[in-house]
């Protein structure tokens, strides 16, 4: 079975910094996916980032990017410019790109935590 | 805007007394999941459906089961809650649950269950 883990619980950054979050995973398949959640405080999980892993080539989304280590099962997040609204959970996810691969396998977690 | 959405935001049962969360989808997407989420952790699927095909998690407990009777609507029971089972239920949906397109998982705002 796969897992996800997240090893740091929570990290501070002051705002317009940059901040990493890390995050390890355990699998056994060559074709996958891995993403990173964002969870606010009382509001709705959303997408900030997505990467294949039959792609080499570290995903961005704006301020957000990836350093995706396939042979090192290494994903983790780089927020650049850190905005106040960056504040929340984040979670590291892996999803098999299989048949059956419907599940989403969540880290831990880390709560991020932005000061002005 | 084309949204996953969840009634109540807050529910409150007694220990015991059977309840119904509600999730509702704009997206007509195939695929409905619900998560059980507790404090500070990471969500643990119990159990999607795929269309009208249900996929119930390994260690799902009996005490929760799930109607969908169209492809917009998907109700979460829990037949006699327990204070274990206050948490965050979140509901989410996705296009598919395989393939090469990573079919991301679009997340509704959650309803976070009380048991007293």
């Amino acid at each position: 079975a796969q897992t996800v883990t997240q090893s740091q619980p929570e990290m501070s950054v002051q705002e317009a910094e940059t901040v990493t979050l890390s995050c390890t995973y355990d699998t056994s398949e060559s074709d996958y996916y891995l993403f990173w959640y964002k969870q606010p405080p009382s509001r709705q999980m959303i997408l900030v980032i997505r990467q294949e892993a039959y792609k080499q080539q570290n995903a961005t989304e704006n301020r957000f990017s990836v350093n995706f280590q396939k042979a090192a099962k290494s994903f983790s997040l780089k927020i650049s410019d850190s905005q106040l609204g960056d504040a929340a959970m984040y979670f590291c996810a892996y999803r098999s790109a299989g048949e059956y691969g419907n599940k989403l396998v969540f880290g831990a977690g880390t709560i991020l935590r932005v000061k002005s | 805007d084309a949204m996953v959405i969840q009634n109540p935001r807050y529910q409150v049962t007694q220990f015991g007394k059977p309840v119904t969360l509600s999730c509702s989808q704009t997206l007509n997407h195939n695929v409905m999941y619900w998560y059980q989420q507790k404090s500070s952790q990471a969500p643990k699927l119990l159990f999607h459906y795929y269309d009208k095909d249900f996929n119930n998690e390994a260690d799902t407990p009996d005490n929760f089961q799930s109607r969908r009777p169209n492809t917009s609507f998907c109700f979460l029971d829990i037949r006699s809650p327990g204070l274990g089972d206050a948490a965050m239920y979140l509901c989410a949906t996705s296009t598919g649950t395989s393939g090469r397109m990573g079919n991301e998982q679009f997340f509704g705002p959650g309803t976070r269950l009380t048991v007293l």
